[in-house]
């Protein structure tokens, strides 16, 4: 049973445009969502977040919007540049920071020149 | 703070051996985590602990895996015997309370 689901296991954006990554989740107690990256070899590297009191956050080229009635995420990316290609993973938490996070399968997203 | 360290990077080992895994979690964070990621199944929790006791640990596979938290400053993640499906890449991760930081992992290879 996935919590998580991130049903694109890849993306392909060419470079400039937006890229839109969507994540949704059916644990209706998850109350902060997060996005990682993650380059081959690394450790997932902790991107941005929003908690469930908003509907967007926003963060330079990133902003995660939040549609909490769909059980909705999603990461937009503007404008796209080559070192975002990478594996974005969305992850969601309960339990006021003391849980552990639960993480969607990701996906590949790559930037073509 | 030089973040969350794992040690092996890599480890190969034969069926039936033991594997330890460990983890230095970034200093001050009171929860630490170990993940395993594969290809079928992504990057699946397999137990949290939250001051150094573990709290969680529904996610381990089976009973050759075991973890320990001994202090705030150290965990270790033990598979006994080791079987070829346990190969994968195994992450540690802590926290402060807010988002986690990990590591870049150990890459286990089971032959």
């Amino acid at each position: 049973d996935q919590q998580v689901k991130q049903n694109s296991p890849s993306l392909s954006v060419q470079e400039g445009r937006i890229s839109i990554l969507n994540c949704d989740y059916t644990n209706s107690m998850f109350d902060y969502f997060l996005w990682y990256k993650k380059y081959p070899a690394e450790g997932p590297t902790f991107l941005i977040s929003i908690s469930s009191i908003k509907d967007k956050n926003e963060d330079g080229r990133f902003t995660v919007f939040l549609n909490k009635s769909a059980k909705h995420l999603s990461l937009h990316i503007v404008p796209s540049q080559p070192g975002d290609s990478a594996v974005y993973f969305c992850a969601a938490r309960s339990g006021g920071g003391a849980d552990g996070l639960t993480f969607g399968k990701g996906t590949h997203l790559i930037i073509q020149p | 703070d030089a973040g969350v360290i794992q040690s092996p990077r890599h480890e190969v080992t034969e069926m039936g051996q033991e594997v330890t895994l460990r983890c230095k979690p970034i200093s001050g964070h009171n929860s630490l985590f170990w993940y395993r990621q594969t290809m079928m199944r992504g990057l699946e929790l397999l137990i949290y602990f939250n001051n150094n006791v573990p709290i969680d640990d529904s996610g381990m596979p089976e009973d050759r895996f075991s973890a320990k938290m001994p202090n705030a400053s150290f965990s270790t993640l033990k598979i006994q015997p080791s079987e070829p499906r346990d190969s994968a890449v195994y992450f540690c991760a802590s926290t402060p309370g807010t988002e986690a930081f990990f590591g870049q992992g150990t890459r286990l290879t089971v032959v």
